[in-house]
């Protein structure tokens, strides 16, 4: 039982690069998340969407994109990147209507 | 819009001592949960416990309790009998029952160090 598996797990990129942190998870799971963590801000959130081909934007979503084509995945999209995106990343997925959020193991990236 | 406050940014306990984390939230609505999580070095985030808003009952698990003041809007975490395994970063976190559930909104978390 794999759960939520994102990858890579770190990664280092250019100011200006793009690039798709992957998320997929095998438990049929509706809802699916991305946060950001920053040292002493917790985790807040970027996108999340309750299903395929619904998503909606959280409290810190600019300079990112996503898409919901299956229940599996739901990757996280950096168009041009910024030294402002380096942080940890988490997915996380959860069935709607069960307060039960399962997280992956994180991508640490960073923006030089 | 709700939010969640951790006022330890870090604390300390010895090992075999109970320690009590703080959290306070804001929020409008009736029908919501609350969750502790924990993240280890390794990043994994864990969870500790969960309190569902409509129970009066705090939630215990093994050697973690929560007191969950609903009217004070506050949860608090207890460790009883730290353990070194227990050093970690916690975050206090909550999630509105109804609309777009799923969506966790966190404290900035509390750094704990257990001595030996």
């Amino acid at each position: 039982n794999a759960g939520v598996t994102q990858t890579p797990k770190f990664q280092v990129l250019k100011t200006g690069q793009s690039m798709t942190l992957q998320c997929a998870q095998d438990m049929n799971h509706e809802y699916m998340s991305w946060y950001r963590q920053d040292p002493g801000m917790g985790l807040r959130l970027i996108h999340y969407s309750v299903g395929a081909g619904i998503t909606d934007q959280g409290e810190v979503p600019n300079g990112y994109n996503v898409s919901r084509s299956t229940t599996e995945d739901f990757p996280l999209r950096l168009l041009s990147a910024a030294p402002s995106q380096t942080s940890v990343y988490f997915c996380a997925s959860s069935y709607v209507g069960v307060a039960e959020a399962f997280f992956g193991q994180g991508t640490r990236l960073t923006v030089v | 819009a709700q939010t969640v406050t951790q006022s330890q940014p870090e604390m300390s306990v010895q090992e075999a001592e109970t320690v009590t984390l703080s959290c306070t939230y804001d929020t409008s609505e009736s029908d919501y949960y609350l969750f502790w999580y924990k993240q280890p070095p390794s990043r994994q985030m864990i969870l500790v416990i969960r309190q569902e808003a409509y129970k009066q009952q705090n939630a215990t698990e093994n050697r973690f309790s929560v007191n969950f003041q609903k009217a004070a809007k506050s949860f608090s975490l207890k460790i009883s009998d730290s353990q070194l395994g227990d050093a970690a970063m916690y975050f206090c976190a909550y999630m509105y029952y109804g609309g777009s559930q799923g969506n966790l909104i966190f404290g900035k978390g509390t750094k704990l160090s257990v001595k030996p």
